[in-house]
């Protein structure tokens, strides 16, 4: 199976800062992969697929990038709403992975 | 608008099983694979399995192949997970999700294993 490690696992930020988390794949996935939103008791939400397009609905300062075995998911300027856990997850393979979230809290 | 909706969860004792269904609606579901991912406690989300669009397809993550049974009956617009030999560990709560990028998700169904 394609193990997803994602970094960091938590962080602490402000309101209007710029975040970044990075997922490693253990082989090349290409651009198949996908970042998603989740917040407790909800359902998780996708933001970012094909490693760089953005999901309809989703604000412009979510971007993805990368290929291959690296990708990064940016948060251009965090807002309130955007606290919450961040995952990635391949689609290169038909046996799907994620990796182990990335928890965004306030500073 | 599309919709998915889970249902069958509860509460069953270890070796036990339990069956969840997820209703679509709002998209043309014989055209989308489906899979289901849960989420234990305070772990992250696991993919579990997927089925495609005609159900030729299936697969399963490691920590339940032989266990757990992924079907959908296209006229019912429906897919489901049958849950057998259930362990503490599979106490989670279990989404189902549309496609292979995981573009929609239900709300969720809240499955315990506990005796």
């Amino acid at each position: 199976d394609i193990q997803m490690t994602q970094s960091p696992s938590s962080l602490s930020a402000s309101v209007g800062d710029r975040v970044t988390i990075t997922c490693r794949a253990s082989q090349s996935i290409s651009r198949y992969l996908s970042w998603f939103q989740h917040k407790p008791g909800k359902a998780p939400k996708l933001l970012i697929y094909a490693a760089s397009s953005l999901q309809s609905g989703v604000p412009s300062r979510f971007s993805g990038s990368g290929s291959g075995t690296d990708f990064t998911l940016t948060i251009s300027g965090l807002q309130p709403e955007d606290f919450a856990t961040y995952y990635c997850q391949q689609t290169y393979s038909s046996l799907l992975t994620f990796g182990g979230g990335t928890k965004v809290e306030i500073k | 608008e599309v919709h998915l909706a889970e249902s069958g969860g509860g509460l069953v004792k270890p070796g036990g099983s339990l069956k969840l269904s997820c209703t679509a609606s709002g998209f043309t579901f014989n055209s989308y694979t489906m899979n289901w991912v849960r989420q234990a406690p305070g772990r992250g989300l696991e993919w579990v399995s997927s089925i495609s669009s005609g159900g030729d397809y299936i697969y399963y993550g490691d920590s339940v192949k032989g266990r757990f049974t992924i079907s959908r009956d296209n006229a019912k617009n429906s897919v489901y997970l049958q849950m057998n030999s259930l362990r503490a560990e599979d106490t989670a709560v279990y989404y189902c999700a549309r496609d292979m990028i995981l573009d929609y998700w239900g709300q969720g169904a809240l499955v315990t294993v506990s005796s």
